[in-house]
C-alpha cells in the first residue's frame, strides 16, 4: 500500500461548482498534513496547512480524519484559475519533520 | 523578496555525460531539500542538507548521484554519468528550520528539467 494516495481523476467541473478531493494516509502516526498546487510543469506551492480543527480559507477548507487516515479539500464557487493538479502532503512521525511524503495529485479542470 | 532559485530550467545531456543541478534558497533559509518528480509521478524526497552538512540522503540512489551545500553559494545536486532513467523534474525547496509551528513548511523553486538523449 502507498503511503500517500490520491485519486489522480482528472475532475471535471463546470464555473461555480463546489468539488472536493481526499487523500488517505497509511501511517497512522503521520503528524503534519498539507495540500500543495502544482500548475503545469510548475513547481508545487503552498495551498494551506491542515490542522486538527480544519480550517479554512476563503474558498478552500481542508479537514483531517484522523481516524480513517484522510485528509481533504473542499474547493467552493470553482473559478477557471482553479485548475491545477492538487497534492497531498504527509509527515509521518517517524521520518523527522522535513521528509515531505507527496501523493501523486489530483487533477482539476474547471470547465467555462 | 527572491523565492527559491534554481537553474538552469532546462538541462539536456547525452547518455554518459554529467549534470550539475544549482539551487539557492530563499533569503534566510539555512534548509535545504531537493525532490525528483517523474513523468506521471509524485515528488519523492532525495536529500536535505544544511550548510556544510548532508543531514538524510536515503532517498538518493547509492550510485553517481551527491549533493552539497557549500558554506558559501548554492546547493549543488551533482548526476555523474546520466542515464535516460535519469530524465525528470528535479525541485529544490528551503526552510528556516525543520520543525516548529510554520518554520517547517518547504518552499520550492521553479525546478530544473533535466533530459537525458
Amino acid at each position: 500500500r502507498k503511503e500517500v494516495e490520491q485519486d489522480p481523476g482528472p475532475f471535471n467541473v463546470p464555473e461555480g461548482a463546489t468539488v472536493a478531493f481526499n487523500c488517505t494516509y497509511s501511517n497512522s502516526a503521520s503528524q503534519s498534513f498539507f495540500w500543495y498546487r502544482q500548475d503545469c510543469r510548475k513547481e508545487p506551492k503552498l495551498l494551506m496547512s491542515v490542522y486538527s480543527s480544519g480550517n479554512e480559507d476563503g474558498r478552500f477548507t481542508a479537514q483531517l480524519n484522523r481516524a480513517s487516515q484522510y485528509i481533504s479539500l473542499l474547493i467552493r464557487d470553482s473559478k477557471l484559475s482553479d485548475s491545477a493538479t492538487y497534492l497531498c502532503v504527509v509527515i509521518p512521525a517517524t521520518s523527522g519533520t522535513y521528509k515531505y511524503i507527496f501523493g501523486t495529485g489530483t487533477r482539476l479542470k474547471v470547465l467555462a | 523578496n527572491a523565492g527559491v532559485m534554481q537553474n538552469p530550467r532546462h538541462l539536456v545531456r547525452r547518455r554518459g555525460q554529467e549534470a550539475r543541478l544549482r539551487c539557492s534558497p530563499m533569503k534566510g533559509h539555512s534548509h535545504v531539500y531537493w525532490y525528483r518528480q517523474l513523468p506521471e509521478e509524485g515528488l519523492k524526497f532525495m536529500v536535505y542538507l544544511q550548510k556544510e552538512n548532508i543531514i538524510d540522503e536515503s532517498g538518493m540512489p547509492k550510485e553517481r548521484f551527491s549533493a552539497e551545500f557549500p558554506k558559501e553559494g548554492p546547493s549543488i545536486l551533482r548526476i555523474q554519468q546520466v542515464v535516460r532513467g535519469d530524465s525528470a523534474a528535479y525541485f529544490c525547496a528551503s526552510s528556516t528550520a525543520p520543525g516548529g509551528a510554520g518554520t517547517d513548511t518547504q518552499y520550492f523553486g521553479p525546478g530544473t528539467r533535466l533530459t537525458v538523449l
